[in-house]
């Protein structure tokens, strides 16, 4: 089984700032990695898939990279709407693990 | 795409239920299915997941044994089959959609069937 660890647990930042989130997989999963954005009350939103493709209508400011075990999930210009729980989830090898999230605060 | 979850609700440990997933807007056959469990406060467990044609189907270990995923192409719906039902199986059971006929990203959500288990 894969492990993903997500750093941090946390993240408080101010609207208008940049963030990056950190996934870290156990063994490596190429670019199979996807990341998800989830609002309280709402099911999670498919943000981000091999590593660094935008889902549709996603726009512009999320930004993904990373390849084998280490990834990340940039956000450029915060706005009030982004702020919310990221998942980070690899389909390279079943089960499907998913990390453990990261909670971006205002 | 729309994904509808239903067949939750409140039973007791050691109980039984079956979770139901309708599909519409998309080939159902051609996509591989997942259930996506959230306890409270928590986050996201993948449970189970299945290939388009439901040949191959795959669970995490928490629930293995417990669980059946199957599918019916015929009809669009995804099923789950819970049985002996513990305190930390309470959750929302969430219905998802891959991206891909055997694996990948999941790329459309339903809304969530919610499974609370009390005595």
């Amino acid at each position: 089984e894969r492990m993903l660890t997500q750093s941090p647990a946390t993240l408080s930042v101010s609207p208008g700032e940049t963030v990056t989130f950190s996934c870290r997989a156990s063994q490596t999963i190429s670019r199979n990695l996807a990341w998800y954005q989830q609002k309280p009350g709402q099911p999670p939103r498919f943000l981000i898939s091999g590593a660094s493709t935008r889902a549709t209508g996603v726009p512009a400011k999320f930004s993904g990279s990373g390849s084998g075990t280490e990834f990340t999930l940039t956000i450029d210009s915060l706005q009030s709407e982004d702020f919310a729980v990221y998942f980070c989830q690899q389909y390279h090898i079943w089960p499907h693990t998913f990390g453990q999230g990261t909670k971006l605060e205002i | 795409v729309q994904l509808v979850e239903s067949g939750g609700g409140l039973e007791q440990p050691g109980g039984s239920l079956r979770l139901s997933c309708v599909a519409s807007g998309f080939t159902f056959s051609h996509y591989a299915m997942s259930w996506v469990r959230q306890g409270p406060g928590k986050g996201l467990e993948w449970v189970s997941g299945i290939s388009g044609n439901g040949g191959l189907t795959f669970y995490a270990d928490s629930v293995k044994g417990r669980f059946i995923i199957s599918r019916d192409n015929s009809d669009n719906t995804l099923y789950l089959q819970i049985r002996s039902l513990r305190d930390e199986d309470t959750a929302i059971y969430y219905c998802a959609k891959q991206s891909d006929y055997n694996y990948g990203p999941f790329d459309y959500w339903g809304q969530g069937a919610l499974v609370t288990v009390s005595s």
